[in-house]
């Protein structure tokens, strides 16, 4: 059984860029959830996608959009980014039906300069 | 005020002392209730997970939920060194569906040699 992978592990951007990391389910999972982790704080739900579509969104900006694909895969998209954004991202996939329990990736760490 | 409220510590204990951790709530909604603990610059990795109230014990680690009290604790028997970690503490409702978990702030904790 394959656990979640996210990519890239690192990022370093600029204020006013954009930026698109990645995520692979792990295996018989067909829902993903995104959440942002600020240092010292509990990760935050940014939204969350199931059959391809957006399940539940947080109090995040529309500059802030994902995407998943038929493999389940996902991807966040942070456009116009703002130094609030640097933080945590981590992906989270689960077996929407059955049960509540989510696994989460590594993550992946934003640097916004 | 925040939905759920966790003690963010440090928590520094010796080697072979039984933790306790702990979370409050304010949204009587909530019916699963989940423990992660998250090593330094990784991601969260799901330890317990029970449903409603009661308790339920895994090995060395206990979770209590009492939903009349909107408290939940986690034990940890016979701590050891490689407990050290930040432990969050995360809850969602049941609506049916995959759900967003909503997420301590964390507390983190140090086992001494």
């Amino acid at each position: 059984e394959t656990g979640v992978t996210q990519s890239p592990t690192h990022l370093i951007k600029t204020r006013g860029q954009q930026v698109t990391l990645r995520c692979s389910s792990q295996s018989g999972h067909n829902t993903v959830s995104w959440y942002q982790q600020a240092l010292g704080q509990g990760p935050q739900f940014i939204f969350q996608y199931y059959r391809e579509e957006e399940n539940g969104r947080g109090n995040f900006p529309p500059r802030f959009s994902g995407l998943q694909f038929p493999n389940y895969s996902s991807e966040l998209n942070v456009n116009a980014l703002e130094l609030d954004d640097s933080a945590l991202y981590l992906c989270a996939s689960s077996l929407r039906g059955t049960s509540n329990e989510q696994f989460f990736g590594p993550g992946t760490r934003l640097t916004v300069l | 005020q925040k939905e759920v409220e966790q003690d963010p510590g440090p928590l520094s204990v010796p080697e072979g002392a039984i933790v306790s951790l702990n979370c409050t709530y304010s949204n009587s909604a909530f019916q699963y209730f989940m423990w992660y603990r998250q090593y330094s610059r990784k991601g969260p990795e799901l330890l317990m997970y029970t449903y409603s109230s009661g308790n339920k014990e895994d090995g060395r680690f206990t979770a209590q939920v009492d939903k009349s009290s909107k408290y939940i604790s986690l034990f940890i028997r016979d701590s050891q060194p490689s407990d050290s970690a930040t432990y969050l503490c995360a809850m969602s409702t049941s609506t049916g569906g995959g759900n967003k978990l909503t997420f301590g702030t964390g507390t983190q904790l140090k086992v001494e040699l």
